[in-house]
């Protein structure tokens, strides 16, 4: 089956703009969660989305967003970017019910200049 | 609410030495730990989960209750082994949430 998508691979946005990243669960996936990548920071949780709605949140300012649609896919929207905001940015899906697995995507990776 | 400690951001040992990366965490319930795994330019994946207590690519990890920790071990160390290493804790019962640590950098030297 097919594993999880994220689109797209590579951004190059400046100071100021909004970027949205895309993330497509693998099939009957219903929980999509987003993580920010840094090598200073390691991974870190921004939020999780199940049957379309927020059930976890991060640390992270208002200016991190997300949802997630009736067929699971998920998008992740960052306002008003800044240079810190340069990572790789994960998608994971999961059956999202006890001891399961998270199947990650390959990452959107994200450059603020 | 539920942490994931992992003390140490790198770890740099030997071919052949014994390997053990260290995970602690705070959870109230009965905890459900995964150790996942990144080699370099691949996606990040799941390596072993402590319900299976199972041996993957010669690791293992033990759930220790008492001192909340879920070390991950290997006897002898290979150069393959060097990735990023995560480990999680996903809360039992219920819907899932899972909490990852900052992640250890394992490092084989030849």
């Amino acid at each position: 089956k097919a594993g999880v998508t994220q689109t797209p691979r590579y951004l190059i946005k400046t100071r100021g703009q909004q970027v949205t990243l895309s993330c497509s669960p693998i099939s009957g996936h219903r929980s999509v969660s987003w993580y920010q990548q840094t090598p200073g920071q390691g991974l870190q949780f921004l939020f999780e989305y199940f049957s379309e709605t927020q059930r976890n949140k991060g640390n992270f300012p208002g200016r991190f967003s997300g949802r997630q649609f009736s067929n699971s896919r998920s998008e992740m929207n960052v306002s008003t970017l800044e240079l810190g905001d340069s990572a790789l940015y994960l998608c994971a899906s999961s059956l999202g019910t006890s001891n399961t697995e998270a199947f990650f995507g390959q990452g959107t990776r994200l450059t603020v200049v | 609410a539920q942490r994931v400690t992992q003390p140490e951001k790198l770890l740099s040992v030997f071919k052949g030495a014994p390997v053990e990366l260290k995970c602690n965490y705070s959870y109230s319930g009965s905890p459900e730990l995964f150790w996942y795994v990144q080699y370099s330019r691949q996606r990040l994946q799941l390596l072993l989960r402590h319900i299976s207590r199972e041996s993957i690519k010669g690791f293992t990890a033990d759930l220790n209750k008492g001192e909340t920790s879920f070390h991950l071990k290997k006897p002898f160390a290979q150069e393959e082994d060097s990735a990023m290493y995560y480990c999680a804790l996903s809360s039992s019962g219920g819907y899932q949430k899972v909490t990852f640590g900052t992640g250890t950098k394992l490092q084989v030297i030849p």
